[in-house]
């Protein structure tokens, strides 16, 4: 099964500033037939559901402010978040759905302001 | 809009049998290649992921689980459900519903609000 890390656990960022997330895979989750990283990356408020930011590790979900990118690439991606908003203080995780199941969620980060 | 929604019993007795039903509106469960799956949560942990099924009924569970899992779908209804039996307190949990991306894609765009189930006699 492919283990995901997240870094760090937590992160404190100062309104106005960027913060970046990062998730390693155990294995590449690049699929080299069709050249894309089956990963995705979810924020969850308290008490909501997860909600879809970034899937094939770089492309935004509609209607996701663009102040949220995904970078990365194999088994190393990056969640960054340009400019931080009070209403992005959530936990955010990562995950990947390549080949086969189980599909694997990283531990979570927990974003809050500085 | 796709809207999925968690229901059944939010206290189930050890060694008993958990059993939800997600109701979909919005949308057929019938069309498209989507992935209708199962996800929980401990309070105050992450994501796990259970297990899918498609329209047509084929299932993938996580290996995990597998013994102890049944997931169904029933069209006529638009609804899917789960049945882990053998509960104990290591399954309570907010488990949600949600539906895969598109082209049976493993990315989740859809989810219900979840709810919370707790093992305990």
């Amino acid at each position: 099964d492919i283990v995901m890390t997240q870094s760090p656990d937590s992160l404190a960022v100062s309104l106005g500033e960027r913060a970046t997330i990062n998730c390693k895979s155990s294995q590449s989750v690049l699929y080299s037939s069709n050249n894309k990283n089956y990963l995705t990356w979810y924020q969850q408020r308290p008490g909501q559901p997860p909600k879809l930011l970034i899937y094939w590790a770089s492309t935004r979900e509609s209607g996701v402010p663009d102040r949220f990118n995904g970078s990365g690439s194999g088994t190393d991606f990056t969640l960054t978040i340009s400019s931080l908003q009070a209403e992005d203080v959530a936990v955010y995780y990562c995950q990947q759905y390549y080949s086969t199941p189980p599909y694997s969620f990283g531990q979570g980060t927990r974003l809050e302001i500085k | 809009q796709v809207q999925l929604q968690e229901s059944g019993p939010g206290l189930v007795k050890p060694s008993q049998t958990l059993s939800l039903t997600c109701t979909v509106s919005g949308g057929s469960i019938s069309s498209g290649d989507y992935y209708w799956s199962w996800i929980r949560q401990p309070p105050g942990k992450g994501l796990e992921w259970i297990g899918y099924i498609y329209y047509s009924g084929s299932t993938y569970y996580n290996p995990s689980l597998k013994s102890r899992l049944t997931i169904s779908v029933d069209t006529s209804k638009n609804q899917f459900s789960l049945k882990l039996s053998s509960v104990t307190a290591a399954d309570t949990a907010v488990y949600y519903c949600a539906r895969g991306g598109d082209e049976s894609s493993g990315y989740y765009s859809h989810w219900g609000q979840g709810t919370l189930v707790t093992v305990s006699s």
